[in-house]
C-alpha cells in the first residue's frame, strides 16, 4: 500500500477555496486515490475518488497530476461546517495483503 | 435503510472483563471492517472480513477476536479488556474488498477500560 503524507493541520476562512495536498510517491499502477472526511464524534465519510487528471462531484474536486505522485483535494467556498479531518488513502483491489492505513489525516479548521 | 449500525454506543469496562461489540449493515455488502481510533489519531484497522466466512488480521489485531456471523453482521470481541484498549471503535462495510471501494462507517462505540 502506498504511503501517504499530508499536512497535519490547516486553517482557512469561510468562503475561501481550500486545497489539501497529499503526497504518495510510491503509488502503484493499479492504485486509486480516495479522500474521506471525518467530523468530530462521527465515522469517516467518503468524499471523492480518482485515478488520474481531475474528478469533480457536488462536494469537492480532486486534481491528480500526470505522474500521480501527489493529489490535491479542493473544497470550494468552505463554510464552518467543513471543519473536519480529511484523510487521503491510496490503494487498489488487487493487493489484498496490504493493510489500509488512514493515517492521522489533515485537521482543517475553518474560521469565521 | 439504516446503513451501518453499532451497539453499544458507549461502554465502560474494568480491566479483565470481556465484551462483544456488535455491527450490522443492511446494504448487502460483502466486506466488513473493524477500526479503532485513539484520541488525535487516525484509524487503525483491527480485523476485516473480505466476504462471508473469511476474516483477516489488520494492523492491530492483538487482544481482539472477530466473528463474521453472516453477511450482515460482524462482531468484535475483547476477551480480557486492558486500559490500552480504551478507544473509539468503528465498524465499516464496502461492496467488495478492494481498498478502492467506498467504505461506509457506523457511528462508533466509545469504550473506556478502567
Amino acid at each position: 500500500l502506498a504511503k501517504t503524507t499530508q499536512p497535519i493541520s490547516m486553517d482557512s476562512y469561510e468562503g475561501q477555496e481550500v486545497n489539501i495536498t497529499c503526497s504518495h510517491n510510491n503509488i502503484a499502477t493499479n492504485d486509486y486515490i480516495t479522500w474521506y472526511q471525518q467530523f468530530p464524534s462521527q465515522g469517516p465519510r467518503f468524499i471523492i475518488q480518482g485515478y488520474k487528471t481531475k474528478v469533480t462531484n457536488e462536494v469537492a474536486s480532486l486534481f491528480i497530476p500526470a505522474d500521480r505522485k501527489s493529489s490535491t483535494l479542493s473544497l470550494p467556498r468552505v463554510s464552518l461546517s467543513d471543519t473536519a479531518v480529511y484523510y487521503c488513502l491510496v490503494g487498489d483491489e488487487v493487493n489484498r495483503d496490504d493493510k489500509i492505513i488512514f493515517g492521522k489525516g489533515t485537521r482543517l479548521h475553518i474560521l469565521p | 435503510n439504516a446503513g451501518v449500525t453499532q451497539t453499544p454506543k458507549f461502554q465502560v469496562l474494568k480491566t479483565g472483563q470481556s465484551m462483544t461489540l456488535q455491527c450490522a449493515q443492511d446494504m448487502n455488502h460483502n466486506s466488513m471492517y473493524w477500526y479503532r481510533q485513539d484520541p488525535g489519531m487516525g484509524l487503525r484497522l483491527i480485523y476485516y472480513s473480505a466476504s462471508e466466512g473469511t476474516t483477516d488480521k489488520g494492523e492491530v489485531p492483538n487482544g481482539y477476536n472477530v466473528s463474521r456471523l453472516n453477511k450482515r453482521e460482524f462482531s468484535l470481541r475483547l476477551e480480557s479488556a486492558a486500559p490500552s484498549q480504551t478507544s473509539v471503535y468503528f465498524c465499516a462495510s464496502s461492496e467488495s474488498g478492494g481498498w478502492d471501494n467506498e467504505q461506509f462507517f457506523g457511528p462508533g462505540t466509545r469504550l473506556t477500560v478502567l
